[in-house]
């Protein structure tokens, strides 16, 4: 079966530091990987998207970026992280047929001070 | 304003009350997911909808998708406590080539008073 992993589960972080969070899938090939936000635990916000290694759409400009180094692996980074950078990070995974579920992992909680 | 609307925001039931929560689209719905979410936590996967007039149903959660694929409403029968937690629709509203990208309501907060 198919699992999603995420680390750190939570991370504190100054403003102006580096980020990294990584996003690992286990149990299936080639697929599609997302990541989102989630701003005081309400809706979602699509940032990057990724169809293949080293294949990276952005949704929304921002202070931040996606690489995808390996297959099954998503990784969301940052140079110098902002105060707005603070939230709930969610990386998903689906198949590639069209109308396939979506499914989350854990996700990350970053709070940036 | 918002691409989907999830309504009502928040809900306090009584435990064993139905409830309804709706989502709602301008656009044409090409695949309409429900999750649940607790707080703190990942979302979890509760049902898909892709055609008109589709309905499913998981134990006491169905979720429906109107015949003009533009809302979708979440019923909850005999709600327990272990149903609190936020309800999240997720959507296709590009298709073709999207490539799975989903557009998210705001959630809605359910709370189950024993």
């Amino acid at each position: 079966s198919q699992t999603i992993h995420q680390w750190p589960a939570t991370l504190v972080q100054p403003v102006g530091s580096p980020l990294s969070l990584e996003c690992t899938v286990e149990g299936t090939s080639n697929p599609n990987l997302y990541w989102y936000r989630q701003a005081a635990g309400r809706g979602l916000q699509l940032l990057f998207y990724s169809v293949g290694i080293g294949q990276i759409s952005s949704e929304v400009p921002q202070n931040l970026s996606a690489s995808r180094p390996q297959d099954r692996q998503f990784i969301l980074s940052s140079k110098k992280l902002l105060l707005s950078d603070s939230g709930f990070y969610l990386c998903a995974w689906r198949g590639s047929p069209i109308g396939e579920t979506q499914y989350f992992g854990p996700g990350t909680r970053l709070l940036v001070l | 304003s918002q691409e989907l609307e999830q309504s009502p925001q928040s809900l306090i039931v009584q435990e064993g009350k139905n409830l309804t929560i709706n989502c709602t689209s301008s656009k044409t719905l090409y695949g309409l997911y429900w999750y649940k979410q607790k707080y703190g936590e990942g979302l979890i996967f509760l049902m898909m909808l892709q055609k008109g007039g589709e309905e499913k149903s998981h134990e006491k959660i169905t979720a429906k998708l109107d015949e003009k694929k533009q809302q979708s409403s979440l019923h909850i029968t005999a709600s327990q406590p272990s149903h609190a937690g936020i309800y999240l629709c997720g959507a296709d509203i590009r298709g073709g080539t999207s490539y799975g990208k989903l557009t998210f309501g705001q959630g809605t907060i359910l709370t189950v008073h024993p």
